[in-house]
């Protein structure tokens, strides 16, 4: 089945900086890659998702990338703020996990003033 | 629209007893999810439901844990004879076609305390 790694488990940038998470996926067959963010104590919420159709998408400070070859996606937070600290979570869905979402492990991002 | 809703939100539970944790998906979606989100780790894939089928519980352990989704009426993720080690948040989520790509969207969660 999947199996998906993420990294790094925590990370702390200055604020204003930027962010970067990676995460790479077993199934080659999967065609969908979601990210979560989760504040504490509460529910992961989707931030921003990618279709293996395409290769970058971008939301305001958010973007994502996708390299299906060598099988790994990315997360990239520009101009950090203090309301971007949370767990980040990347998935993959697809191929023999179709039908059920596949977490990483988590990041978690802390801003520093 | 509601979206997921789960109750309760908090549930303890002495060694031995059953939880029973609830899920209503959001109007119109069909597709139930379950997840396990132990302190500081990940969400752990337990089983996806549709209306009184169970599609795959491939995460779900063998024995005290059971989930359903009956016609009517909410999903249940029931846990017999609890022990300290299934104290955890619970997740649920619904999709509306189940199909590749399909958003879920989460609730907010039962955090699970066995004592």
């Amino acid at each position: 089945g999947e199996n998906v790694e993420q990294h790094p488990s925590t990370l702390s940038v200055q604020e204003g900086d930027s962010a970067v998470i990676k995460c790479t996926y077993s199934d080659s067959a999967s065609n969908y890659f979601p990210w979560y963010k989760q504040e504490l104590g509460k529910r992961p919420q989707l931030i921003i998702d990618i279709r293996s159709n395409v290769g970058e998408k971008k939301d305001q400070r958010i973007a994502v990338t996708l390299n299906k070859t060598a099988k790994h996606f990315s997360l990239h937070i520009t101009e950090t703020q203090p309301e971007d600290s949370a767990v980040y979570f990347c998935a993959a869905e697809g191929g023999s996990s179709a039908s059920k979402i596949i977490f990483g492990s988590g990041t978690r991002l802390s801003i520093r003033p | 629209n509601a979206g997921v809703m789960q109750n309760p939100r908090h549930l303890v539970r002495r060694r031995g007893q059953e939880a029973r944790l609830r899920c209503s998906p959001m109007k119109g979606h069909s597709h139930v999810y379950w997840y396990r989100q132990l302190p500081e780790e990940g969400l752990k894939f337990m089983v996806y439901l549709q209306k009184e089928n169970i599609i795959d519980e491939s995460g779900m352990p063998k024995e005290r844990f059971s989930a359903e989704f009956p016609k009517e009426g909410p999903s249940i993720l029931r846990i017999q004879q609890v022990v300290r080690g299934d104290s955890a948040a619970y997740f649920c989520a619904s999709s509306e076609t189940g199909g590749a790509g399909d958003s879920y969207t989460f609730g907010s969660g039962t955090r699970l305390t066995v004592v």
